[in-house]
């Protein structure tokens, strides 16, 4: 069972359309991070949220933590080109582990 | 951010031999690295939690006789995949991080397993 849920799996749209990925659990959380992966590299740190109801702005996207610390979106505003990749959730459990949601593809065409 | 080297990018290799991928933290010292294989257009699964001069944790569901990984310093730590199969053939990335840092990835190795 995986304890973060993305949806939607696969999203495919066009230059300047605005989008929102979502990562939900039916767990509580102290923070969560998210995280872009383009192929065949590794992930990058985007942000981390802590405080519940949290938003936090990195330019055209914008990332929120749920109030009960369950679940977080980020959302796109007119995507470009260059937001193509894989969009990750994740959290730190036990032993400083790094444990990855279920991952949402972008596909951002002209 | 910190820099963290993966060496092969890529690699190929006849089934039944082993392979050898290395995880280098470039500026800073690791205490805790660990190792993640991605299937394609999928998310990253741990695979291990290594400390340096301690033995790995694996994961449930991973073999550590197949995945063999060596901590030997808090810059390096590798992982041996042994008598590769195809099934094996994937993407493995390992990521590096300092106490209570965040974590820091390499740009991953690509295995084929012909």
């Amino acid at each position: 069972t995986q304890l973060l849920e993305q949806s939607p799996q696969f999203l495919s749209i066009q230059e300047g359309e605005n989008l929102t990925v979502y990562c939900n659990s039916s767990s509580v959380f102290s923070s969560l991070q998210w995280y872009r992966q383009e192929p065949g590299e590794g992930p990058v740190l985007l942000v981390t949220v802590v405080t519940g109801g949290e938003v936090k702005k990195l330019k055209r996207l914008t990332f929120q933590f749920g109030d009960a610390r369950k679940d977080s979106s980020l959302h796109i505003t007119a995507a470009q080109p260059g937001d193509t990749g894989l969009y990750l959730c994740a959290f730190t459990g036990t032993a400083s582990k790094l444990t990855f949601g279920t991952g949402t593809r972008l596909q951002v065409t002209l | 951010g910190a820099v963290v080297s993966q060496h092969p990018s890529r690699v190929i290799c006849k089934s039944g031999t082993s392979v050898k991928i290395e995880c280098r933290s470039l500026d800073f010292q690791a205490t805790t690295m660990f190792w993640y294989r991605q299937f394609p257009k999928k998310s990253l699964m741990l695979m291990a939690t290594s400390n340096e001069g301690s033995k790995a944790t694996y994961e449930q569901g991973v073999e550590k006789d197949k995945f063999l990984i060596n901590h030997a310093s808090l810059t390096l730590s590798t992982l041996t995949v042994t008598s590769a199969h195809p099934e094996d053939s994937s993407f493995y990335i390992c990521s590096a991080r300092r106490l209570r840092t965040e974590a820091f990835f390499g740009q991953g190795t690509r295995l084929t397993v012909v």
